[in-house]
């Protein structure tokens, strides 16, 4: 067990909902970070949140949008979906910022289904 | 993204060691190696990880080069439950907090 939470599980939509992704980082820890993984694709780093504050993004679209709140939980929101949203979507949380040292650990994910 | 290249697939016997390697000949001098390993579809598990020296712990060894252009992820004795996909990545610090997973290596351990 990582310590890191995420829900649902599972998630099974229908194309053009919207959908919430919720994850709770380790105790203490303050980065989160969202990773989606499709089996064309591998795991795509999508944005990383800092203690409240987007810190870095990567391949995520712009009908996708996440949040960290003052409790450290994130929600990754994803609109408009389309069949190629089916994937896994990934939580991962750190400690800090920014450190190279550091590690991140991984939640078991969300199997996010739209059809 | 990744910086790194490995293998696409590997076997190793039941109990043998299983040497994967992986070459990142663009690493950076403050840039860790890290490894990871993801088994099905489960959440990517942290491995190992360093910077120029060997590292081990209860899970495997590391090591790295001299140049630090290419490492080794040493499992010693590998089960059947090793069977994962393992990725192995160097930390982009200069942007960020992020990893970048590559394709990694498929191992699988074969009784």
């Amino acid at each position: 067990d990582s310590g890191v939470t995420q829900t649902p599980k599972h998630l099974i939509t229908a194309t053009g909902q919207r959908v919430t992704l919720r994850c709770s980082p380790r105790s203490g820890d303050l980065s989160v970070y969202w990773y989606q993984q499709s089996l064309d694709q591998g795991l795509q780093f999508l944005i990383q949140y800092y203690n409240g504050e987007e810190r870095a993004k990567g391949n995520i679209l712009e009908r996708f949008s996440a949040q960290q709140f003052p409790d450290l939980h994130s929600e990754l929101n994803l609109s408009s979906l389309e069949l190629g949203d089916s994937a896994l979507y990934f939580c991962a949380s750190s400690p800090r910022q920014f450190a190279t040292n550091e590690k991140l650990f991984f939640g078991s994910g969300t199997q996010l289904s739209v059809l | 993204d990744a910086k790194t290249t490995q293998p696409p697939s590997m076997d190793c016997a039941e109990g043998r060691a299983a040497n994967l390697p992986c070459n990142h000949s663009t690493i950076s001098g403050n840039e860790y190696v890290y490894w990871y390993r993801q088994i099905h579809s489960q959440g990517p598990q942290y491995i190992i990880h360093g910077l120029k020296n060997n590292e081990t712990n209860e899970m495997a060894s590391l090591i790295i080069t001299e140049d630090r252009k290419s490492s080794t992820l040493i499992l010693p004795h590998a089960t059947l439950r090793d069977t994962a996909v393992y990725y192995c990545i160097v930390r982009v610090g200069d942007t960020g907090n992020q990893f970048y997973f590559g394709t990694g290596t498929s191992l699988t351990v074969i009784p």
